[in-house]
């Protein structure tokens, strides 16, 4: 049973570029958490998505980003028109359910905008 | 609202010496409370958990205590191994729609 599998691993973009970041659930998890880490710099909360639903947005910038989690394939974070501050680390975790059991987490995408 | 404070680092220990990480919570009601671990270049990893107030965690020689009195869930280890090297967060679970609120992670740097 693979875990949370996140692609790619790392990413270079340039200013003003897209960035596409792929993760891919645990089998039967149906919860998925992106995360956002600065560096040096703990995680911080983005979205919170079910199958074609997006729950909970509030750490979302208001812009360029946006989240998708459809019915077939895997969980999407796009981020549009990159600046050099987008550069971070991006973490997935899906869970079965919503009591915190079973959370597992990524390795996480590296993203670096030049 | 709801926070997790933990202790700032770097934390420079020496090979089996006694850690504590510091960790603080404010939230309404008893979260479940968790520290996770990140190894260099890797996502977070479970280390331990505890659901309601009184409860130790447990695992690999760490361990943590549910204080409701004070809202404390700090991390302790009697002696560190090189190995141990990594960042350490605590964090709570809850607030709106259910999620994990983190600690800004404590580097801990253990030499031989």
């Amino acid at each position: 049973n693979a875990g949370v599998m996140q692609n790619p691993r790392h990413l270079v973009r340039r200013r003003g570029q897209e960035a596409r970041l792929r993760c891919s659930p645990m089998k039967g998890h149906s919860h998925v958490y992106w995360y956002r880490q600065l560096p040096e710099e703990g995680l911080k909360f983005m979205v919170y998505l079910q199958k074609e639903n997006i729950i909970d947005e509030s750490g979302m910038p208001k812009e360029r980003f946006s989240a998708e989690f459809p019915k077939e394939g895997p969980s999407i974070l796009r981020i549009q028109q990159v600046v050099r501050g987008d550069s971070a680390a991006y973490f997935c975790a899906s869970s079965p359910g919503t009591a915190g059991e079973g959370y597992t987490f990524g390795s996480g995408t590296r993203l670096t905008v030049v | 609202g709801d926070s997790v404070t933990q202790m700032e680092g770097p934390v420079t220990l020496s090979e089996e010496a006694f850690l504590t990480i510091n960790c603080t919570y404010t939230a309404t009601g008893y979260p479940s409370l968790f520290w996770y671990v990140q190894y260099p270049g890797e996502g977070l990893q479970l280390l331990l958990k505890a659901t309601k107030a009184d409860d130790k965690g447990s695992n690999k020689g760490f361990e943590a205590t549910y204080r409701k009195e004070t809202t404390s869930f700090h991390l302790e280890k009697g002696s560190v191994q090189v190995s141990d090297s990594a960042v350490y967060f605590c964090a709570r679970w809850g607030g709106n729609f259910n999620k994990f609120y983190f600690g800004s992670g404590t580097k801990l740097n253990v030499k031989p």
